[in-house]
């Protein structure tokens, strides 16, 4: 079946740490996207990717890096700059950007610190 | 400024009770319309797509309506396994979601 993968399901980062949360999509969508999620708040966007080798920042990029070097990839990683990294981590994708289509979610990524 | 607002926060229900969910918006060029259900520690699951003002959109116990400043997701006589949290979202320049409404429906 088609969707997105994300992994792991529950991370834990140390203090200073870096920690990568994994996102893999077989819809072959060009669109990507990684939002957080926190009690109380709407989904709030930290970078998307409209294709290969590109992406741009969201509304909540400091403290995060991505890279898009496959269609089907796009990894997250949560630096030690990013001082409040305790939320709920998702991705998405979309065929293209500029249509009214829908997001697709992944399952998420619950991060903590220890 | 561009943003989407869910009401209630939340709401309990018993089994039978029917309700309707409020998300009402202020977007630059509305593009579309989405409500999600999101299960606890899941991604958000697809429901509906609204475009236009009028449109109305069904499946199983759930309706989604469309006004020009605000949508309603009914709810008729829901069961315990609709409990969730429902999400609005609005296609602007970008996506804009609400914070949702956590719905609980007591056997």
């Amino acid at each position: 079946d088609g969707g997105i993968t994300q992994s792991p399901k529950y991370l834990f980062r140390k203090e200073g740490q870096n920690v990568t949360l994994s996102c893999e999509q077989n819809l072959n969508h060009d669109a990507m996207y990684w939002y957080r999620q926190d009690p109380g708040q709407g989904l709030r966007l930290i970078y998307y990717s409209q294709i290969v080798n590109d992406f741009q920042k969201g509304d909540i990029a400091e403290g995060y890096s991505v890279s898009r070097e496959k269609k089907e990839s796009f990894p997250l990683t949560v630096t030690s700059a990013q001082k409040n990294p305790t939320a709920f981590y998702l991705c998405a994708s979309r065929p293209r950007t500029g249509l009214n289509e829908k997001l697709f979610f992944g399952s998420g990524t619950q991060l903590s610190v220890l | 400024e561009d943003q989407v607002t869910q009401s209630p926060e939340a709401l309990r229900l018993q089994e039978g009770e029917s309700s309707s969910l409020n998300c009402s918006y202020t977007v630059s060029g509305l593009r579309g319309l989405f409500w999600y259900r999101q299960d606890p520690g899941k991604g958000p699951e697809f429901l509906f797509t609204l475009y236009s003002a009028g449109e109305e959109k069904e499946k199983e116990r759930l309706k989604a309506t469309l006004t020009k400043k605000e949508s309603f997701l009914h709810i008729t006589a829901p069961k315990p396994e609709d409990s969730a949290t429902y999400l609005c979202a609005v296609i602007g320049i970008q996506f804009y979601f609400g914070t949702g409404t956590s719905l609980t429906v007591i056997p």
